[in-house]
């Protein structure tokens, strides 16, 4: 089983759509759980962290569901600009100090005029 | 503010040869990682370098080397090169091994 999957897309869409992305994971000890967005041969950017609790930032939202290892990515009225590659990303420490991020292979959006 | 830069953008290289590739991390952060991205799939982790020593490593075979020079830029050597080596090599900075990673543009290596 891979460590992070994700859905493979890719998911095209209207613009002003609902979209949603979904990620589980295998490693129960993970800390901390991100999305990341990656346009077309550009390098990933931080999109938004995940909490339990739930986070909003705008027209995102992302879920975090412990018990089940599972992450997910809500885009509510999608814009041309969202059309990216979505990357589910885990963070895992080595109990050394030190920690490194284990990304999924990414869900393609294309948000359509 | 200076954000992470990698050099050089692109590479061309041929089988068994050596390549180095280099970064400089955002103003302010100390620690650098280094990922493989193959095309059509998510960055993988090499390595960690913090203090000037390797903290952390993936799943990557001797041949991929790292190092970090005392101004906290970073070097990511691969000897004896594979066709399979051919992918966008991204480095990212935080301030400090625990925090959040700021990736640069990548060095997209091919090999033939």
């Amino acid at each position: 089983r891979k460590e992070v999957e994700q859905d493979p897309g890719p998911f095209n869409v209207p613009e002003g759509a609902t979209v949603a992305f979904n990620c589980t994971y295998s490693n129960s000890a993970s800390q901390s759980f991100f999305w990341y967005r990656q346009d077309c041969r550009k390098e990933p950017k931080l999109l938004m962290s995940v909490y339990s609790s739930g986070n909003e930032d705008g027209r995102f939202t992302a879920q975090l569901n412990r018990a089940s290892q599972y992450i997910s990515l809500l885009i509510r009225d999608s814009k041309l600009s969202d059309s990216a590659t979505y990357l589910c990303v885990v963070k895992s420490g080595s109990g050394a100090g030190s920690y490194q991020l284990t990304f999924g292979k990414g869900t393609k959006l294309s948000v359509i005029p | 503010d200076a954000g992470v830069t990698q050099s050089p953008t692109h590479l061309i290289k041929t089988r068994g040869q050596q390549v180095t590739l280099r970064c400089s991390p955002k103003s302010g952060h100390d620690t650098v990682s280094w990922y493989q991205q193959a095309l059509g799939q998510g960055p993988q982790f090499i390595f960690q370098y913090y203090e000037e020593e390797e903290r952390q490593r993936g799943n990557f075979p001797d041949r991929f080397s790292g190092h970090q020079f005392p101004n906290y830029s970073s070097e990511l050597n691969v000897n004896a090169l594979l066709l399979g080596d051919s992918a966008l090599y991204l480095c990212a900075s935080s301030l400090g091994p625990q925090e959040t990673q700021y990736f640069g543009p990548g060095t997209r290596l091919l090999v033939l």
